[in-house]
């Protein structure tokens, strides 16, 4: 079955860059239409899509933070990784990866979040 | 961006009432609207997808229509566990975008 798992540090200082890593099984990156989304939700607010990869490489990112986004795959080791520079707390979120494919392009199956809290 | 505006934000039903949750696209999304379930503390679980088809493994009572830029959820018969907070997002174009929230509660 298809599993995704948020890893990363749950405190950031302000300026800082975040990298978040998105551990999954299930699925290839490799196959074709499949892709990793990243959606975050600041507590007690909406959801929020941030970026996504294809198989093909194919990038797509949120326009408003496309300057301190970076996202990227490891196929041999079934990874995503999104980096987001210069930090602020109103970043402080709970950050999810989802599957998607372009059949659809919905989230189907997401990783359980991690909360990542931006603070000095 | 495509903005995704639902209503109500929030209401509260009795068991077995039949609930309906909308969601209005600022531009015409053919049918590439999704509806997600979250509960508290939990990831979002994906409900509908294309507008109207059930995902796998989810109870017939939820179902969806709409096409262009009006869409709605229906919960035919509000079950307890139905508690949660509701998302509609567009995957017509990125940015993905998805509406506040309706958050049901049961009375």
């Amino acid at each position: 079955q298809i599993t995704l798992k948020e890893s990363g540090p749950t405190l950031v200082k302000p300026t800082q860059t975040l990298t978040l890593t998105c551990t999954f099984s299930g699925f290839s990156l490799r196959s074709t239409g499949v892709g990793v989304g990243w959606i975050r939700q600041p507590p007690g607010k909406a959801l929020e899509w941030l970026a996504l990869i294809y198989w093909d490489d194919d990038k797509r990112y949120r326009p408003s933070l496309k300057s301190r986004l970076t996202i990227i795959k490891d196929t041999s080791n079934n990874q995503v990784v999104l980096t987001m520079t210069n930090m602020d707390p109103v970043d402080t979120a709970t950050y999810y990866c989802a599957h998607t494919h372009t059949g659809g392009y919905y989230f189907d199956y997401w990783g359980q979040g991690t909360l990542v809290t931006v603070s000095s | 961006d495509i903005q995704m505006t639902q209503s109500p934000s929030s209401l509260s039903a009795s068991v077995g009432d039949r609930v309906t949750i909308t969601c209005r696209a600022s531009q015409s999304i053919n049918n590439y609207l999704n509806w997600y379930q979250q509960k508290s503390g939990k990831a979002p679980k994906l409900l509908l997808y294309v507008a109207s088809t059930l995902q796998s493994g989810v109870p017939s009572r939820f179902s969806g229509s709409g096409f262009g830029t009006d869409f709605t959820l229906t919960i035919s018969s509000l079950q307890p566990e139905d508690s949660a907070t509701y998302y509609c997002q567009q995957s017509y174009s990125t940015p993905y975008t998805f509406g506040q929230g309706t958050n049901l509660e049961i009375k």
